[in-house]
C-alpha cells in the first residue's frame, strides 16, 4: 500500500517554542491531506484538511494561527506548532489520501509531541 | 452524543475465543463505514472496510446494518497478535469525504 512518513517521531521543547512536523506521502502524490491530534485514550480528532496550493481548513475549535498548516508541495505538507504549550503535547498523525480514490487514507506514524 | 460510538472495553479473552464489537453511528448520511486497528503508540492502520452485504477477511467479519445505524466487527479463533485498540471509522461525503472516528476497543487477548 501507499506509504506516509512523518518527521520527527518524538519531539520535546520547551513551552514557547514552534514545533515544525513534516508529513511525505512517499510514492504518491497526495492533493489532500489530514492533520489529527490524538489525546491518550481518546480518538483521533481532525484538526484540519490540508490542500495543496490552497489554504487548509481547520475544525471547529482549532485555531489556525496556532496550528500554521503548509501543503506546499503534492507530496508534502507541513503542521507548525506554534508557541506551543504544555497542553498541546499530544500523538499528531497525517494522512494521505490515495490517488483517485476518495476514502482510502494511509496514516502517517504520528509524531509525539511533549512540552515542557 | 457522539458521532461515532464504542464500548472502550476492555475486552479480555483468551486465546481462541470469537470475540465481537459493535458501534453506532449518529450521522444517516454516513455513506462508508471502516474498522482500523491501532496498536500502541502507532498509528491506525485499515483493517477492513465493511459494506451493506457484509463482508469477510479470513478470521474477521464486519457487518453493517443502516437501518439500526449499527457495526459490527466479529473476530474468530482469536490470537495474542489481535491484541489492539480497534477503532470504528465512518465516512460522511457531505462534510467533504472526512473520517470521524470512534475512541476504540480495547481487545486483550490472552494465553
Amino acid at each position: 500500500g501507499a506509504v506516509v512518513s512523518q518527521h520527527p517521531s518524538w519531539v520535546i521543547c520547551k513551552s514557547g517554542t514552534s514545533v515544525k512536523i513534516e508529513c511525505r506521502s512517499l510514492d504518491f502524490q497526495a492533493t489532500t491531506m489530514f492533520w489529527y491530534r490524538q489525546f491518550p485514550k481518546q480518538s483521533l480528532m481532525l484538526m484540519a484538511t490540508s490542500n495543496e496550493g490552497s489554504k487548509a481548513t481547520y475544525e471547529q475549535g482549532v485555531e489556525k494561527d496556532k496550528f500554521l498548516i503548509n501543503h506546499a508541495s503534492l507530496t508534502l505538507s507541513t503542521l507548525t506548532v506554534t508557541s506551543a504549550h504544555p497542553e498541546d503535547s499530544s500523538f499528531y498523525i497525517c494522512s494521505a489520501r490515495s490517488p483517485g480514490g476518495l476514502e482510502t487514507q494511509y496514516f502517517g506514524p504520528g509524531t509525539r509531541l511533549l512540552v515542557l | 452524543r457522539k458521532e461515532v460510538e464504542q464500548d472502550p472495553g476492555p475486552f479480555n479473552v483468551p486465546e481462541g475465543a470469537t470475540v465481537a464489537f459493535n458501534c453506532t453511528y449518529s450521522n444517516s448520511a454516513s455513506q462508508s463505514f471502516f474498522w482500523y486497528r491501532q496498536d500502541c503508540r502507532k498509528e491506525p492502520k485499515l483493517l477492513m472496510s465493511v459494506y451493506s452485504s457484509g463482508n469477510e477477511d479470513g478470521r474477521f467479519t464486519a457487518q453493517l446494518n443502516r437501518a439500526s445505524q449499527y457495526i459490527s466487527l466479529l473476530i474468530r479463533d482469536s490470537k495474542l497478535s489481535d491484541s489492539a485498540t480497534y477503532l470504528c471509522v465512518v465516512n460522511t461525503r457531505e462534510y467533504g469525504n472526512k473520517l470521524v472516528f470512534g475512541a476504540g476497543t480495547i481487545l486483550r487477548v490472552k494465553s
